[in-house]
């Protein structure tokens, strides 16, 4: 139990361009969902907060017109990433935490994006 | 703020060596703490947790001990196998409870035959 899926888990686009990531809690709904930012050989980085038909809270210093991050349903949360520029390129993770009590958080697998 | 720091990897051992990674935090009052294990192509998977001084988690052979006193972490396993080769990060929740994740900078280790 507990899965959390991301897709694409690779994608490669042209600067200027926008790219959408899904999370999604395959068998538990989230109320809460986070984004994670992941660069190479470093820890992850909290970008954001999202709950379930609220708006998402940022982290200080992450854009948020830049990372639009939608949380429509207790399944679903998106990230996108708008006109990308090859800075925004790195592993962005997702994980979800369920209804219950617990704090625990089940990450999906992440997704490599490449911005050329 | 709070935060998280960890060996410098990679760690490389043989089969059957004893493994130790070391974790120490900062932060206010009495956090949660976490390690995470990242398998090649897989997200984070929960090893094991603390969230209370002197308490032990352990999960897998895996161990940590909650040590309030030096604010530390420490990962250990008596036996390590090559399926334990992967990414550890030790990982806090501050106690506000937010169920922000602070993480540390990952230690990969590396298991030989």
């Amino acid at each position: 139990g507990a899965v959390v899926s991301q897709h694409p888990s690779r994608v490669i686009c042209k600067s200027g361009t926008s790219v959408k990531i899904e999370c999604r809690s395959l068998d538990f709904q989230a109320t809460t969902m986070f984004w994670y930012r992941q660069f190479p050989k470093k820890s992850l980085m909290l970008m954001a907060t999202s709950n379930e038909g609220s708006k998402a809270t940022y982290e200080q210093g992450v854009e948020k017109d830049k990372f639009l991050i939608n949380h429509a349903s207790l399944t679903l949360s998106t990230l996108t990433v708008t006109s990308a520029h090859p800075e925004d390129s790195s592993f962005y993770i997702c994980s979800a935490q369920g209804t219950g009590g617990s704090n625990e958080q089940f990450f999906g697998p992440g997704t490599r994006l490449t911005v050329l | 703020g709070n935060s998280v720091t960890q060996m410098e990897g990679p760690v490389t051992l043989s089969e059957e060596a004893f493994l130790t990674i070391n974790c120490t935090y900062t932060a206010t009052g009495y956090p949660s703490l976490f390690w995470y294990v990242q398998y090649p192509g897989e997200g984070l998977q929960l090893l094991l947790k603390a969230t209370k001084a002197d308490d032990k988690g352990s999960n897998k052979g895996f161990e940590a001990t909650y040590r309030k006193e030096t604010t530390s972490f420490h990962l250990e396993k008596g036996s390590v196998q090559v399926s334990d080769s992967a990414v550890y990060f030790c990982a806090l929740i501050g106690s506000s409870n937010t169920g922000k994740l602070i993480f540390g900078q990952g230690t990969t280790l590396q298991v030989k035959p």
